[in-house]
């Protein structure tokens, strides 16, 4: 069964600072990777999709990176807002179309 | 944002009484999800639609059924409502990888609590 697991659980930063959160997974036959973005009371925002076959993927100041063989992912924000303040999620797809969500990093932005 | 609307939005509802969430889409995807989500579990899939009337079981089921009869509405509904069945739940969209993209649109969430 995949596991996928995100740590910290929970990580301030001041404003401006670059930063990684951190996602990993026990099993390395997946399909694709997928970063999510939720606001307090809301439902998630889909921020990259990275493919198995991909090393990473760039939208803006978000870069997501992916290490099949070793069954992690990053996601870098580059240059910190408090707009950034938020829970980012990451999920891994395999042979279905179904997918396997990790618990969350709580990301604040001190400005 | 992807056209997916959730209703009701919050409910609160007594144990052993039934319910029915409901899931509408405006993209016509051929996928389709219902998740709940719980501090300390992430969310978690309860079941979901390759199409009209094609639905398979997720990680949580158990004590949930689904029905699909056009492709824009999703049901789900909890034939007698716990305690354990208060959470948040989500609905979500997908075109599918046969489209070119699997990436899957989230609903607002609906709150429900069951007294």
């Amino acid at each position: 069964k995949q596991e996928v697991t995100q740590i910290p659980a929970a990580l301030s930063v001041p404003e401006g600072e670059n930063l990684v959160l951190n996602c990993s997974f026990t099993d390395s036959a997946i399909y694709n990777l997928q970063w999510f973005r939720q606001d307090p009371g809301k439902g998630l925002t889909s921020l990259l999709l990275i493919q198995s076959s991909q090393r990473e993927q760039t939208s803006g100041r978000l870069n997501a990176s992916l290490d099949k063989s070793s069954g992690r992912s990053t996601l870098y924000i580059a240059a910190s807002q408090p707009g950034d303040s938020a829970t980012y999620l990451c999920a891994v797809a395999q042979g279905n179309e179904k997918l396997t969500f990790g618990t969350g990093t709580r990301l604040t932005i001190i400005p | 944002d992807a056209g997916i609307t959730q209703s009701p939005r919050h409910k609160v509802t007594e144990t052993g009484t039934p319910v029915t969430l409901r899931c509408h889409q405006t993209e016509n995807h051929r996928y389709m999800y219902w998740y709940r989500q719980d501090p300390g579990h992430g969310l978690r899939l309860i079941h979901y639609s390759y199409g009209v009337k094609d639905t398979d079981k997720g990680e949580v089921s158990d004590g949930y059924s689904v029905s699909r009869s056009k492709t824009e509405d999703f049901l789900l509904t909890l034939e007698s409502a716990t305690s354990s069945q208060t959470s948040v739940y989500f609905c979500a969209i997908s075109a599918g990888r046969e489209r070119g993209t699997d990436t899957q649109y989230f609903g607002p969430g609906t709150r429900l609590t069951v007294l």
